[in-house]
């Protein structure tokens, strides 16, 4: 089946520092990726959708300059949180979609960011 | 708004128990929807979905859901549930025009007791 990887599991940071998380689809071209965020017990609040070669679509409220999203490659879309702070530590979870399957999604396993 | 909802937050049966959790969403539109589930410290898969056709779908592991238009309601179900089957559970919806975005629900915790 389509496998969605992401890398790093879990990550502490500090204040203002900024972390990359990466999301892959490891067995198909992911034309479309979706990065989400959850919080404790609440539902996946969806951040943007970023499809190759072009700029991220942010939903209402997520700041593009915040979340820096880039989707290179057909297996390949990068969240970066610059100068993150204590209010940003959450679980972020990417999902992909396959070129030609666009309306199921395939979900990482989430990271979960911790900024102290 | 469109908007999906899950009634049920937290669940507990015991093994054997039938299962039925539901979800409603608010849309007159075409759409398509899902079931997910998230074992803990699991990533989120997916049980079943509904494109079109028969309004009574079969997932994965003993999992059905049956889509009700009328209700505009997705609802999951099992005949007897596990203790594997403890997990959260995410009603999604993709409504058209909207891009491929899904909308969850708030997601039901489920937890089977021996």
């Amino acid at each position: 089946g389509a496998v969605v990887s992401q890398h790093p599991s879990r990550v502490i940071c500090k204040s203002g520092t900024s972390v990359k998380i990466e999301c892959r689809s490891l067995d198909f071209q992911a034309t479309t990726m979706f990065w989400y965020r959850q919080f404790p017990k609440k539902s996946l609040m969806l951040m943007a959708t970023s499809n190759e070669g072009s700029k991220a679509t942010y939903e209402q409220g997520v700041e593009k300059d915040k979340f820096l999203i880039n989707h290179a490659s057909l297996t390949l879309s990068t969240l970066t949180v610059t100068s993150a702070h204590p209010e940003d530590s959450s679980f972020y979870i990417c999902s992909a979609s396959e070129e030609g399957f666009q309306e199921t999604q395939y979900f990482g396993p989430g990271t979960r960011l911790l900024v102290l | 708004a469109q908007s999906v909802s899950q009634h049920n937050h937290h669940v507990i049966l015991s093994e054997a128990a039938s299962l039925e959790l539901g979800c409603n969403y608010s849309y007159g539109g075409t759409v398509n929807l899902f079931w997910y589930v998230q074992y803990p410290g699991q990533h989120l898969q997916l049980l079943l979905k509904y494109f079109s056709g028969d309004p009574l779908v079969k997932g994965i592991k003993g999992f059905e859901a049956e889509f009700i238009k009328s209700k505009f309601s997705f609802n999951l179900r099992k005949p007897s549930v596990q203790w594997s089957d403890t997990a959260e559970y995410f009603c999604a919806v993709l409504f058209t025009g909207g891009g491929n975005k899904l909308t969850f629900g708030t997601g039901t915790q489920l937890k089977v007791e021996l």
